[in-house]
């Protein structure tokens, strides 16, 4: 089976780093996936890997080690607007593709 | 970018009646179309995958016959809840897949109240 986990809340200060860490079990693994979410609304895609290391894309970057089932989600320079929760979400090829979504990290961003 | 368009946006049923979701890929043919639901504070929970023209795939715990799902065409798949009671009561999301690259895309969510 399937198992994602992530921090279930962070909270941190505008302006700072912040890192939020998702580590998964599964038998098919074919790609990691970082999402942002805003309460009521679909997940906007982020970020994914596929291979091991880091991928940068703007104030967001995402560290992947698929020996470790590992990965991380780096926010640089945050902002309120960031305020939301972070999903991680691993696509899984055992059977047909699907894609399975962590536990959700609701990361709050204090003035 | 490519659309995914899910109606309604909001819907309030009674205890005992069926509703219908709509999840439709407005410029791309999707071969795969994922169903979630998520509860306040929580992640979203895969419930099934639909392949265009066969029988959806539906995850461990769903039950299959309450939670209907059909994907006649490249563009449409529906949620059918049926003999809908209060614990149905979620947010329901739909995304889709080309069957080609990585990136799945969502539709808006669908928000449902069994009173």
């Amino acid at each position: 089976g399937q198992n994602i986990d992530q921090p279930t809340e962070m909270t941190a200060t505008e302006g700072a780093i912040v890192q939020i860490n998702c580590t998964y079990q599964t038998s098919g693994f074919n790609g990691l996936f970082w999402y942002q979410q805003h309460a009521g609304e679909a997940p906007t895609f982020l970020s994914y890997n596929v291979l091991d290391g880091l991928e940068e894309k703007g104030r967001f970057s995402s560290f992947l080690s698929r020996s470790k089932g590992y990965s991380y989600l780096l926010l640089k320079e945050l902002q309120m607007k960031d305020s939301a929760s972070y999903l991680c979400a691993v696509r899984d090829r055992s059977g047909t593709y699907k894609y399975i979504f962590g536990t959700g990290t609701r990361l709050k961003v204090l003035a | 970018g490519a659309v995914v368009s899910q109606h309604p946006s909001w819907v309030i049923c009674k205890s005992g009646t069926s509703v219908k979701i709509e999840c439709r890929s407005l410029d791309f043919q999707a071969t795969t179309m994922f169903w979630y639901r998520q509860f306040p504070k929580q992640s979203l929970m895969l419930m099934a995958t639909s392949n265009e023209g066969s029988k959806a795939t539906y995850e461990q715990g769903v039950e299959k016959d309450k939670f209907l799902i059909n994907h006649a065409s490249l563009t449409l798949s529906t949620l059918t809840v049926t003999s809908a009671h209060p614990e149905d009561s979620s947010f329901y999301i739909c995304s889709a897949w080309t069957g080609a690259g990585n990136t799945i895309y969502f539709g808006e969510g669908s928000w449902l109240t069994v009173v």
